[in-house]
Order: structure tokens, then C-alpha cells, then sequence
């Protein structure tokens, strides 16, 4: 069935680097994409979110770029630091409910001091 | 800020037992939704009510029945349970027309 997954399930950068975190749907359907960060054993938090009709998007540190010729999302983390390693989920919603989410698979961050 | 109170935090039952996971979201937030997560795997999304009314379903087992009552606190409870049902289970609260939605920390649930 159609879903969203992720190109890397582990990335481990240096301190102070840039992250970049890939993540690709089949849903052209889609219009509304989230990342999350998940620290072990706790709940996802969400991150920085994208509506279809826009192709990047910026936040604090992260930026989050959609190609939806591709179908395409990527997550980008300026200056990625200790707190940052966790596991990164990308998220969609295709429509209907406003937050019936489908989940990619996660990808683990680990960023070495 | 109030976030997503779940509880119990952690929930040990046998097999064939039943549990009850309970929800409170942030005041003011009119929809909840609850997820399953197994070890290793994304967030699997179960079920979702608008009001106090089941908007959308996903993948839940008929063992499984869910509300959210008055006070738009939601209750999920797991019947006959089994082994593969050992999980962490996410609920999340947001105003039906806000993009963004507010996960809790969570009820890990073992089946033994």
C-alpha cells in the first residue's frame, strides 16, 4: 500500500555539521507533511510542518523542503548539536481528518561531540 | 503550558486481560487521536474523535474500543489482550482546525 518511508534508518554526524534527513512519499495526495523528533521514550515532538502548496519552509536551526514532482521531503538541521540525536520521524496527512497522520519510518540521528 | 497528560505511564497485564489507557488533552482542544507504537516502529495511527465523536479510524483491532467523554478526555480500552498488543501508545490533542497537534508522553503497555 502506499506510504511514506525514509531513505536512511541511521545517521550519525560531527557536532556542529549540518544534518540532513530524507524522507520520501507515494501519496500525491498528500497535503499537509510534518517532521517530528522522538527522544527514547517519549512521545513525538513535532518539529516544523509544510503545506503542499509551499517548497520550503524555515525554522529555527531546521529547514524543510518539499519536491513534490519527486515527492520528496527533506529535513535540514543547521549547526546540529548533542541535544539533537534522537529519532526523526516525517509525517503525512492526505487530507480528511485534519491530523489523521501517516508515519515514515525513523530515522536515528546521532550527532558524536 | 498544559501539555497531553496520559496515564498510567506504564501498564503491565496477562494475557487475555483488558486495560484501560486514559487521555486528557489540552484544554481547549476538541480532537484527539491516539497511536500505537511497537519497538522499532513508527507510530501507527488507531482511531480519532472530533467533539466526542469518532472521526476517523485507522488500523484498530475490534478488541479495541475507544471514547472521549464530556470533558473531551478520551479513554482507550483494550480487550482479551495478547502478547503482539505490547506497545506504546501515543495519544495527541489539537483544535480541529490548528495544523499542529500535541503529543502526550505516552502509556507503555506489556503483554506478558
Amino acid at each position: 500500500g502506499e506510504s511514506v518511508g525514509l531513505h536512511l534508518p541511521t545517521l550519525s554526524v560531527q557536532e556542529g555539521d549540518n544534518s540532513i534527513i530524507n524522507c520520501a512519499y507515494s501519496n500525491s495526495a498528500s497535503d499537509y507533511f510534518i517532521w517530528y523528533k522522538q527522544e527514547s521514550g517519549k512521545g513525538p515532538q513535532f518539529i516544523i510542518d509544510i503545506r503542499s502548496n509551499m517548497d520550503k519552509r524555515q525554522g529555527q536551526r531546521v529547514t524543510v523542503l518539499l519536491n513534490k514532482t519527486v515527492k520528496h521531503l527533506s529535513l535540514q538541521i543547521a549547526a546540529t548539536q548533542p541535544g539533537d540525536s534522537a529519532v526523526y520521524f516525517c509525517a503525512e496527512n492526505r487530507g480528511g481528518s485534519n491530523y489523521k497522520l501517516t508515519f515514515g519510518k525513523g530515522t536515528l540521528l546521532t550527532v558524536n561531540p | 503550558a498544559a501539555g497531553v497528560i496520559q496515564s498510567p505511564r506504564h501498564l503491565i497485564k496477562e494475557k487475555r486481560e483488558t486495560a484501560t489507557l486514559k487521555c486528557y488533552p489540552i484544554p481547549r482542544h476538541d480532537t484527539v487521536y491516539w497511536y500505537q507504537q511497537g519497538p522499532g516502529q513508527d507510530p501507527q495511527f488507531l482511531i480519532s474523535f472530533y467533539e466526542k465523536m469518532q472521526s476517523d479510524k485507522g488500523s484498530i483491532p475490534d478488541r479495541f474500543s475507544a471514547q472521549q467523554f464530556s470533558d473531551y478526555h478520551s479513554e482507550l480500552n483494550m480487550s482479551s489482550l495478547e502478547l503482539g498488543d505490547s506497545a506504546l501508545y501515543f495519544c495527541a490533542s489539537s483544535l480541529v482546525r490548528a495544523s499542529e497537534a500535541f503529543f502526550g508522553q505516552g502509556t507503555r503497555l506489556t503483554v506478558v
